[in-house]
C-alpha cells in the first residue's frame, strides 16, 4: 500500500494564479483532511469530507475549494492564489472519525510559495 | 481560551526522560492524542489516550492525563537522538467528531 500520497511535492506559483493540490489514499478511508502547517501555528484544518461526494468547511477555509468525487482522492484548489497561501499542505485520511480514537494518516506534504 | 496549548522548545541530554505538556480545551473531548512529525514529513501518530483512562504506557512512552486540569503530558523515557523531532498534541473535541484540534508543536532536540 502506499497510504497516502499527494502532488505535486513542490509549486511555486504567482499572485493570482490557480492550482490545484492532489491527495490520493489506497486505504479505503472514509474521512480525508487538508491541513496547512505555518511556522509556529501548528496544524490548521482547511476542509474536510466525511465520505464520498461530502465536503466541510475547516477553520480555514477561506480561498480554498476541494471536491471529493471518488473516495479515494481529495482535491484542494486554490483559485486566485495569494502570498497568504505560502504554506506546506498536508492531506490526511482515517477510517473512522476522531472520536473513535482512530489515527490519522499523513501524507508527506507539498509546499506551496506564492509570489 | 480556544487554543490547544503547548510550550514551543525543549532541550534535553541523550539517555535523560523528556517530559512535553499540553493543556487541551474540551472537557468533553473523547480521545487525546500525540502525533510525532520528523524533518520534511507528515506527521505520524505515536500514541493516544481515551479521556476515561488517567495513564497509558507503550515501551518508552507514558502519558499522563489530568481532565480536572485537562493537562496532557507526554514522558519520553531514555531519550535518543532520533527523538528529535516536533510533537504535536491533538484532542477530538466532543462536539465536533471527525475533526482534531491541534496545538502548535513542541520542537525537542536531544544532545548527545
Amino acid at each position: 500500500n502506499a497510504g497516502v500520497t499527494q502532488t505535486p511535492k513542490f509549486r511555486v506559483l504567482k499572485t493570482g494564479q490557480s492550482m490545484t493540490l492532489l491527495c490520493a489514499q489506497d486505504m479505503n478511508h472514509e474521512y480525508m483532511y487538508w491541513y496547512r502547517q505555518d511556522p509556529g501555528m501548528g496544524l490548521r484544518l482547511i476542509h474536510y469530507s466525511v465520505g464520498e461526494g461530502t465536503t466541510a468547511k475547516g477553520e480555514v477555509p477561506d480561498g480554498y475549494n476541494v471536491s471529493r468525487l471518488k473516495k479515494q482522492n481529495f482535491l484542494l484548489g486554490l483559485e486566485s492564489a495569494a502570498p497568504s497561501q505560502t504554506s506546506v499542505y498536508f492531506c490526511a485520511s482515517s477510517y473512522l472519525g476522531q472520536g473513535n480514537g482512530d489515527e490519522q494518516f499523513f501524507g508527506p506534504g507539498t509546499r506551496l510559495t506564492v509570489l | 481560551g480556544e487554543d490547544v496549548e503547548q510550550s514551543l522548545f525543549l532541550s534535553v541530554r541523550e539517555g535523560d526522560s523528556s517530559v512535553i505538556n499540553c493543556t487541551y480545551t474540551d472537557s468533553s473531548s473523547t480521545y487525546l492524542y500525540w502525533y510525532k512529525q520528523e524533518p520534511g514529513a507528515g506527521l505520524q501518530l505515536l500514541t493516544y489516550i481515551f479521556s476515561n483512562m488517567d495513564m497509558k504506557q507503550d515501551q518508552r512512552l507514558t502519558v499522563l492525563l489530568n481532565k480536572k486540569d485537562k493537562h496532557l503530558s507526554l514522558r519520553i523515557a531514555d531519550t535518543q537522538t532520533g527523538d528529535s523531532a516536533i510533537y504535536f498534541c491533538a484532542e477530538a473535541r466532543g462536539s465536533t467528531l471527525g475533526r482534531l484540534y491541534f496545538g502548535r508543536g513542541t520542537q525537542l532536540t536531544v544532545w548527545p
